[in-house]
């Protein structure tokens, strides 16, 4: 069975002040690990796609990477519009275009 | 440019009821799927459609049909509503393109089942 473990649940920064959000996944070929940013009230927005272990992609503030067993997303210096709650998911090889999604962190920067 | 457009955006039934939750996508993809988000848990899918014609199952499938007769529009029904069904919905459309694959998603559909 395919999971994803998000950690921390819940983090507040200070505007400024850089971290990384953890995903740790466990699939049965990986297809692809998808970053999604979700606001209140909305649905998930595409962030990222990393298919291989070593694989990076950035965006703005947002850097995402991908090992073997994990994938971080790296936030430098957030600003308080960075808020949202970020969801990491899986894509098996055997499911087409269905994903497999972590509970998700939420983040907060204040000003 | 409306991408994935889910109707209606609230909706409260009581137990019993039956209702249909709208989606349709004007990017001519031929993959969509349906999801549900409850509090402290992941997305969940509940269908997907790989073409017009053609559906099948997810991880929580129990209490809800799909069907495709379009490429555009793929609703989701609830039979006889329970509160269990009491959830965000979200409906998705893919875009596929090479190897790489990037859902897009509706708003949503706020339900609440009493």
């Amino acid at each position: 069975e395919d999971q994803v473990t998000q950690s921390p649940e819940a983090l507040r920064l200070q505007e400024g002040e850089s971290s990384s959000l953890n995903c740790s996944y466990t699939v049965s070929g990986l297809r692809g690990l998808f970053w999604y940013r979700q606001d209140p009230g909305k649905g998930p927005e595409f962030l990222f796609t990393l298919y291989s272990a070593g694989e990076e992609k950035e965006k703005e503030r947002l850097k995402a990477t991908l090992t073997k067993k994990e994938s971080f997303l790296h936030i430098t210096a957030p600003k308080p519009e960075d808020s949202a709650t970020y969801l990491c998911a899986v894509q098996a090889a055997r499911r087409y275009s269905t994903l497999t999604f972590g509970k998700g962190t939420m983040l907060l920067v204040s000003p | 440019n409306a991408g994935v457009t889910q109707t209606p955006k609230f909706q409260v039934l009581k137990t019993g009821q039956s209702m249909t939750l709208q989606c349709a996508q004007d990017m001519n993809h031929e993959y969509m799927s349906w999801y549900r988000q409850d509090p402290g848990m992941g997305l969940r899918l509940i269908h997907y459609s790989v073409g017009a014609g053609i559906t099948d199952q997810g991880e929580v499938p129990n209490g809800y049909n799909v069907s495709r007769s379009t490429t555009e529009d793929f609703p989701l029904r609830l039979l006889s509503a329970a509160p269990s069904q009491t959830s965000v919905y979200f409906c998705a459309s893919t875009l596929r393109t090479g190897g790489s694959e990037k859902l897009f998603f509706g708003s949503g559909t706020q339900l609440s089942v009493l």
